[in-house]
């Protein structure tokens, strides 16, 4: 099983429509990442958090909440989806000290018509 | 500002050495790591530098001048797997990365 597993992997939604984008993880990382890609501007992050009770927007988190249910679960939504959200998204995590390196999630399609 | 710049794309011969440089401007700094993804695929790991000078890991090499905020990655006799991205990241002060937007690289027969 993967480290980091996010679903679903491809997912086609409606412009106005609400989805969840899911992501769970066994390495025992306290801290959790969403980040977005897009062709041309690279990975950019939307939010993090640093342990169950610590959530924080980073750098393009409109239109984006976030849900810390458990160490291990770090959930996304779009509350309203529009097109220009059509991206791959990953999740990722890293221990405290960052030295590693994040894990990162095999990522989100996800596309808004 | 924070800014992190790399090259676009590279092109190099199987068996060859190909350089990809990274600089960068950020508010803080907790050390730089470099990523490599192939299309569609999720980033993986490959180095991290916080002191100046060589880290080496098999082929892969990478180097770090803090007062350049200069980094490069040196990749050794190409092989066509290592036709992918490289992306090189910045971990400001607060823990979290700015990321380049990436260099393509293409490796050819």
């Amino acid at each position: 099983d993967a480290d980091v597993t996010q679903t679903p992997r491809n997912r086609i939604t409606k412009t106005g429509k609400r989805i969840m984008l899911e992501c769970s993880q066994t390495k025992g990382h306290d801290r959790m990442y969403w980040y977005r890609q897009d062709p041309g501007l690279g990975l950019r992050l939307i939010y993090y958090s640093f342990d169950v009770k610590d959530i924080n927007k980073g750098e393009i988190s409109d239109g984006y909440s976030v849900s810390r249910q458990a160490q291990a679960k770090f959930s996304l939504s779009l509350e309203s989806a529009i097109p220009n959200q059509t991206a791959l998204y990953f999740c990722a995590t890293s221990d405290f000290t960052g030295f590693g390196g994040y894990t990162f999630g095999s990522g989100t399609r996800l596309t808004v018509v | 500002g924070q800014n992190i710049d790399q090259p676009t794309e590279m092109t190099a011969t199987e068996g060859a050495i190909v350089q990809i440089n990274c600089t960068y401007q950020t508010s803080g700094f907790n050390g730089l790591f470099w990523y490599q993804q192939h299309a569609g695929e999720a980033p993986t790991f490959l180095s991290y530098n916080v002191l100046d000078g060589l880290e080496e890991k098999g082929r892969f090499s990478s180097f770090l001048s803090r007062s350049k905020g200069y980094s490069y990655l040196l990749l050794k006799e190409l092989q066509m797997k290592d036709s992918a991205s490289y992306l090189c990241a910045v971990s400001s002060g607060t823990y979290k990365y700015i990321f380049g937007t990436g260099t393509r690289l293409k490796v050819l027969a």
